[in-house]
């Protein structure tokens, strides 16, 4: 079974929509919890960090962590065609360096 | 501020073959990571260095893959015979700090290899 587990789509939605994405994760020492957004032939950017259980927003951006469901998610409001891309989520321990990645959500966001 | 840069872009050599990749993290940036993005897949963290020291290369094939940082600057990640499967992405990425903050990495563009 994979540490992180995340659904790679791929996503489609009109502009405007609201998109949500998800994870589920097995390990309990996870304690960071972060979302990257991947352009075509980029690198990953780091979107929202978020230490623990709880919600963190910026923007059009909203970060939500589960920890007694082991479920993270990130909301995206009004959702714009510059935001399609591949959102990865990525985890850490708070002892370790290490980041676990799921596999990423493709989406795309049409005008 | 001048982003990681990683060289070259791409790359297409024959199973067998051995290739090289290099990569300038950010200045000033102790921690440097080696990532592996097979497609379809998210990054895996091959080797991290702390300035000049190996931190964590637990999932690095040793008997092919091998990288150096030599004067805790620049860094080379080596393939050494090449197989099919490591077709994929090979991402550098830096970080002033590593614990806690490991979330705050900077990626390069990467460098894609094909090997045919």
């Amino acid at each position: 079974q994979k540490e992180v587990e995340q659904d790679p789509g791929p996503l489609s939605v009109p502009e405007g929509a609201i998109v949500s994405l998800n994870c589920t994760y097995s390990n309990s020492a996870f304690q960071y919890f972060m979302w990257y957004r991947q352009y075509s032939r980029k690198g990953p950017e780091l979107l929202m960090y978020t230490y623990s259980s709880g919600n963190k927003e910026d923007g059009r951006f909203t970060a939500q962590v589960d920890k007694s469901s082991k479920y993270i998610s990130l909301f995206i409001r009004d959702s714009q065609p510059s935001d399609s891309a591949t959102y990865l989520c990525a985890m850490q321990e708070t002892s370790g360096s290490r980041l676990t990645f799921g596999e990423g959500t493709q989406l795309t966001v049409n005008p | 501020e001048a982003g990681v840069a990683q060289s070259p872009r791409y790359k297409i050599i024959e199973k067998r073959q051995s290739v090289a990749f290099w990569c300038n993290p950010i200045s000033g940036h102790a921690t440097l990571y080696w990532y592996q993005q097979i497609l379809g897949q998210g990054p895996k963290l091959l080797i991290q260095f702390q300035n000049n020291g190996v931190v964590d290369d637990s999932q690095l094939p040793k008997d092919r893959f091998s990288a150096e940082r030599l004067k805790g600057v620049d860094s080379t990640l080596k393939i050494q015979p090449a197989k099919l499967e490591d077709s994929a992405v090979y991402l550098c990425a830096s970080s002033l700090r590593s614990i806690p903050r490991a979330y705050e990495q900077y990626f390069g563009p990467g460098t894609r290899l094909t090997v045919t």
